[in-house]
């Protein structure tokens, strides 16, 4: 079956980078690749970017292109999103969801979702 | 606040029926599929709906969707106290996915 299984919760400075993980099995690899979307408390979902696991090409979010980096380790089947430049308001529950992405037809649903990993921002 | 727009909350009691609507443009739910995600509290989001109104397996038909121009909805019929949750609708436009501001739904 699909699973999607995320790193533990990071406590982190403001400044700082944090790097997640997400180790995907059950599904061909080639075909899907994985959006991360984030949820600050109490707040709306936040889709954060897509990378293909095809081939590694990216999309990022408008608002986060520059601090956030994708990127996936076929060898082992796990994706990453690594954060840069840390404030408080990147405090949020970070998931990882099956999608895919193609050019002419755009995103697939986001069928499967990681556990979610809390990163949390504070001096 | 996102380009997807969706009622706060919506309020209804055990067995009746609720829609939430999730009101877009011409760019994304207007030549997109919209998809729902179910967000029961405490809990990781789940698919509801995808391809405007098509079911994954397990999601009983209690649950729909449509779309109609640049606007979509999500039906919910026979209204049980399980169903409290947060929902939202997302689809894509050129090249970025966009989430809903989500509605939450009480069931009095």
């Amino acid at each position: 079956q699909v699973q999607l299984v995320q790193s533990g919760a990071e406590v982190k400075r403001p400044g700082a980078s944090v790097k997640v993980s997400c180790k995907t099995s059950g599904y061909n690899l080639m075909t899907y690749g994985i959006s991360w979307v984030r949820q600050a408390p109490g707040q709306r979902l936040e889709w954060m970017g897509w990378i293909s696991g095809y081939n590694g090409h990216t999309n990022y979010a408008q608002k986060l292109e520059g601090r956030v980096i994708l990127t996936t380790d076929t060898s082992t089947r796990t994706f990453y999103m690594e954060l840069r430049s840390l404030t408080s308001d990147d405090t949020a529950m970070y998931y990882c969801a099956r999608a895919d992405y193609d050019f002419w037809t755009g995103f697939t649903p986001f069928d499967f979702w990681g556990q979610g990993s809390l990163v949390t921002v504070s001096s | 606040q996102s380009v997807l727009t969706q009622s706060p909350s919506v309020s209804a009691a055990p067995g009746q029926k609720v829609t939430i609507s999730c009101s877009g443009s011409t760019s994304n739910i207007g030549n997109n599929d919209v998809s729902w995600y179910q967000q029961l509290p405490g809990t990781v989001p789940r698919l509801l709906i995808y391809d405007n109104n098509k079911r994954p397996s397990g999601i009983p038909a209690r649950f729909s969707g449509s779309k109609s121009g640049t606007s979509a909805t999500l039906a919910i019929t026979g209204l049980q106290t399980g169903d409290e949750a947060d929902y939202y609708c997302g689809t894509w436009s050129d090249s970025f996915w966009v989430f809903g501001g989500g509605t939450k739904l009480t069931v009095l």
